[in-house]
């Protein structure tokens, strides 16, 4: 195992309420990932940082916000979570460049 | 980036069958294009990273090639096995990294 968690790994949540999903790696990689997966898409890229307080926007941003305070961690925020939002989220981490993701166990998400 | 798309969308083969599949993505600014295995209930695994037209891999009986001039990659299973069976998803990387819906393939004993 590439040495990330997640966490919490299950939660279910009403609309509107704020939900912060974390990401935790031992192995002092530059770069971290968000992505969320639904059926028919495949994993989808929503925030991604390259280094301490350097995040930058992916492909389905809208709605969720990040932070990176230390490298290890990596926050992922929903202020204010929607139907649409229920999903599993998965963590993960890399050297950069093109070199190869490594992913965590995933959170699944519902809310309600 | 623009879309990478994998195809057939699944697959059922039976053990001992060869298979391949299909990842065709954008072919200007190409940086590297990755595949890896999914298993239900576990986490996206990775397979090969390719950066260069021409590129072959292989792990096993499993190996994939690479056109950049063309778009597209194709990942091969010799002699299928039920272990397997799993989605295979392809990554298409310039300034970040884009994912195909995946193939699931499903190998009957």
């Amino acid at each position: 195992d590439a040495g990330i968690t997640q966490s919490p790994r299950h939660k279910v949540t009403e609309t509107g309420t704020p939900v912060t999903l974390r990401c935790h790696q031992t192995e002092n990689h530059r770069y971290m990932y968000w992505y969320r997966q639904d059926p028919g898409h495949g994993l989808r890229l929503i925030h991604y940082s390259y280094g301490v307080k350097d995040t930058d926007k992916g492909e389905v941003s809208d709605g969720y916000s990040v932070s990176r305070s230390k490298t290890e961690d990596f926050l992922l925020t929903l202020e204010s979570a929607t139907s649409s939002q229920t999903s599993v989220y998965f963590c993960a981490i890399s050297g950069g460049g093109a070199d190869t993701q490594y992913f965590g166990p995933g959170t699944r998400l519902t809310v309600l | 980036i623009l879309n990478v798309e994998q195809s057939p969308q699944s697959l059922h083969v039976q053990e001992g069958d060869s298979t391949n599949f299909t990842c065709s993505f954008p072919s200007s600014n190409f940086y590297a294009l990755h595949w890896y295995r999914w298993e239900t209930a576990k986490s996206p695994e990775a397979l090969f990273v390719m950066t260069l037209n021409g590129d072959e891999k292989k792990k096993g009986r499993i190996s994939a090639t690479l056109n950049t001039k063309e778009g597209y990659s194709y990942l091969y299973i010799k002699g299928s096995q039920p272990e397997d069976s799993a989605t295979y998803l392809c990554a298409f990387t310039n300034n970040d990294m884009r994912f195909g819906a995946g193939t699931r393939l499903t190998v009957k004993p």
